[in-house]
């Protein structure tokens, strides 16, 4: 299957911080790529879309100025979750397709904790 | 009501045992279906797409009922490494790739 990376694994950053989050797809472009977040025994949601070189789609309830999503390559996303807040503690996971698929897989994941 | 439905468990089997689980879902324009693993803390892993006609890989069979909007997963021969939360997962029914998850259904095989 495809490969998708994600960095960091997990962090832990004070209430008011910035965070980034990279997602690399490894062996595989990727004009579309997805950021989920997973709460403790919650399935996954989907935050945002992340498109290459055009902006981001938002899930409704998803506030694009406190998840600001990058891509700029065929290769790498980046989600930065802007004045962090302790309700933001989750698991953030990030996904791509290869192309002319329809199944996502996965990066490993990141876990922020805000203190 | 929920756009992916699954029973959340836990599902308790012996090793050995023969287990099915079942996932109902909402939209009908849906077409593309998975069945995905997620362990503890981890990200979730494809465990098959599932097609109108069925498809096994190994212990695995998955089944779609388009009519009934149902789809299915059997494991046969359940081993220890086979607990896990499974997922069932479908397309919004759209090109915009996006997938909705069920809250998954949670499988303790015990020795």
């Amino acid at each position: 299957g495809a490969v998708v990376s994600q960095h960091p694994s997990w962090v832990i950053c004070k209430s008011g911080t910035s965070v980034k989050i990279e997602c690399r797809s490894l062996d595989f472009q990727a004009t579309t790529m997805f950021w989920y977040r997973q709460f403790p025994k919650q399935s996954l949601m989907l935050m945002a879309t992340s498109n290459e070189g055009s902006k981001a789609t938002y899930e409704q309830g998803v506030e694009k100025d406190k998840f600001l999503i990058n891509h700029a390559s065929l290769t790498l996303s980046t989600l930065t979750v802007t004045s962090a807040h302790p309700e933001d503690s989750s698991f953030y996971i990030c996904s791509a397709s290869p192309p002319a698929a329809y199944e996502q897989y996965f990066g490993p994941g990141t876990r922020l904790t805000v203190t | 009501r929920k756009e992916v439905e699954q029973d959340p468990g836990p599902f308790n089997v012996p090793e050995g045992a023969t287990v099915a689980f079942n996932c109902t879902y909402s939209n009908s324009a849906s077409q593309s279906f998975f069945w995905y693993r997620q362990d503890c803390r981890k990200e979730p892993k494809l465990l098959m797409s599932v097609y109108s006609s069925g498809n096994e890989d190994g212990r695995f069979t998955a089944q779609l009922n388009r009519a009934s909007q149902y789809i299915s997963l059997l494991i046969r021969d359940s081993k220890l490494s086979d607990s896990a939360t499974y997922l069932c997962v479908v397309n919004f029914g759209d090109n915009t790739g996006k997938l909705i998850f069920g809250q998954g259904t949670t499988l303790q095989v015990k020795p």
